[in-house]
């Protein structure tokens, strides 16, 4: 079955960048999303079609998706942006999620 | 507003049933796939079913297929998911989401916690 790889965890200090990776076989083939959660909240897509932004998602959030990996990436990373995040794609009819990052903003 | 407000769940025993529903508010459920996925306490998302009014396509994750039905109340502008012979492990918060394009889930309702247990 197919699977999306994510690191469990990443840090990064206030105002630098991080980058959290999903890797799964021919991923660039297919379009990805990534999902914002925080504690006790429901999920809020912050990328879809691998590099899209949805209204409303600040613009230091962006996403590509080449050969087996995904990326986010976000810029100037402020305390608020300190949640798990989900990578999620379609195999056949079937949805995948990552297993999620926690990043961590420290 | 625009939203999905979800209803249903709680305590369950193993082997019972139970019915979700999730209403769209401020828009036409019509108009939108809706997947339902479900997050078990302390872990990640996942994905248990998707329905498609524009093609009837309906998936389901192996784990919940044959136990679980996906369905939609047009009168209600809902979504509902029936979830029988219900198993430990289905303990989880249910979401339901809509999904503009196939590809990706743009709205989330609140949430909903299941416990099966005895």
């Amino acid at each position: 079955s197919y699977e999306l790889t994510q690191p469990p965890s990443v840090s990064v200090s206030p105002g630098q960048t991080a980058s959290i990776a999903c890797s799964g076989h021919k991923l660039g083939d297919k379009y990805n999303s990534w999902y914002q959660q925080k504690p006790g909240q429901s999920p809020v897509l912050v990328i879809y079609q691998d590099d899209k932004r949805p209204s409303g998602i600040p613009e230091r959030f962006s996403g590509s998706n080449s050969g087996n990996t995904a990326t986010l990436t976000i810029s100037g990373t402020q305390t608020l942006d300190e949640a798990d995040y989900y990578c999620q794609a379609w195999d056949s009819s079937t949805v995948i999620f990552g297993g999620g990052t926690k990043l961590t903003v420290l | 507003e625009v939203q999905l407000v979800q209803s249903g769940g709680g305590l369950v025993q193993p082997g019972g049933s139970l019915r979700l529903s999730c209403a769209a508010s401020g828009f036409t459920f019509s108009d939108y796939s809706v997947n339902w996925a479900r997050q078990a306490p302390g872990k990640g998302l996942e994905w248990v079913s998707y329905f498609s009014p524009s093609t009837s396509d309906i998936f389901y994750a192996d784990s919940v297929k044959g136990r679980f039905t996906i369905s939609r109340d047009n009168a209600k502008n809902s979504m509902n998911l029936q979830m029988n012979s219900l198993r430990a492990e289905d303990t989880a918060v249910y979401y339901c989401a809509r999904a503009p394009t196939r590809d990706a889930f743009d709205m989330w309702g609140q949430g909903t916690m299941i416990t099966v247990s005895s």
